[in-house]
């Protein structure tokens, strides 16, 4: 699976819009972009994920750049619960269904 | 709809002993990945299996197997547990796998083993 590049960490004021972003240059034509994101003392939670279009949801948007070597999680209004490790993940279309996980970004939520 | 089930929440073993971790999906589901987590990483692929068959393993020793069930639950085995085995260990359901890439999965709360 191709590989993803976040930042470690990051900080957003509560109520204010965050911006996670994430890099994925070897990323395949048939590869989903997946995101998932892990609360304190829980397990990962599935947020969104996109091919190509950017994608909304209750949870959160998806901007996915057009040559596809990046994304960008938006929660468009931070709150203290939002605080989490979010891990952007790249799936492909076929074979197993294990995700791969990286380090991820740890948000911290500003009150 | 009840969650991902796991149990037990909690145990502490000694080097050498062996353990089942247990799993239940997501009513529906019929594939349950499993991961290790240790402290301060990203969770890591072990297992995955669907409709009863290995589709996939992580990179894990032969001290590390699981099985399926009929009723899709899931049993995670490790024999000669190591001091490194200490982790959280999490299951997931999703409802198929394959083709698509775009299940999501459903992971249960973990188990938190700890090897002394």
């Amino acid at each position: 699976d191709a590989k993803t590049t976040q930042p470690n960490s990051m900080e957003s004021n509560e109520e204010e819009p965050v911006h996670l972003p994430c890099n994925h240059s070897t990323i395949s034509g048939t590869d989903y972009i997946h995101w998932y994101r892990q609360l304190p003392s829980q397990g990962p939670e599935y947020v969104i994920h996109g091919l190509t279009s950017n994608v909304n949801n209750r949870m959160a948007s998806l901007a996915i750049a057009e040559d596809r070597k990046s994304s960008t999680l938006i929660l468009h209004r931070a709150t203290l619960r939002d605080a989490a490790v979010y891990y952007c993940i790249l799936r492909g279309q076929t074979g197993a269904n294990n995700l791969f996980f990286g380090t991820g970004t740890r948000l911290t939520v500003i009150p | 709809d009840a969650g991902v089930t796991q149990s037990p929440t909690h145990l502490i073993k000694t080097r050498g002993q062996h353990v089942t971790l247990r799993c239940s999906p997501i009513s529906g589901h019929k594939s349950v990945s499993w991961y290790q987590q240790v402290l301060g990483q990203g969770p890591q692929f072990i297992f995955q299996y669907y409709e009863k068959e290995e589709r996939g393993r992580g990179n894990f020793p032969d001290r590390f197997s699981a099985r399926q069930f009929p009723n899709y639950s899931s049993e995670l085995n490790v024999n000669a547990l190591l001091l490194g085995d200490s982790a959280l260990y999490l299951c997931a359901s999703s409802r198929r796998t394959g083709v698509g890439g775009t299940y999501e999965q459903y992971f249960g709360p973990g188990t938190r083993l700890t090897v002394t």
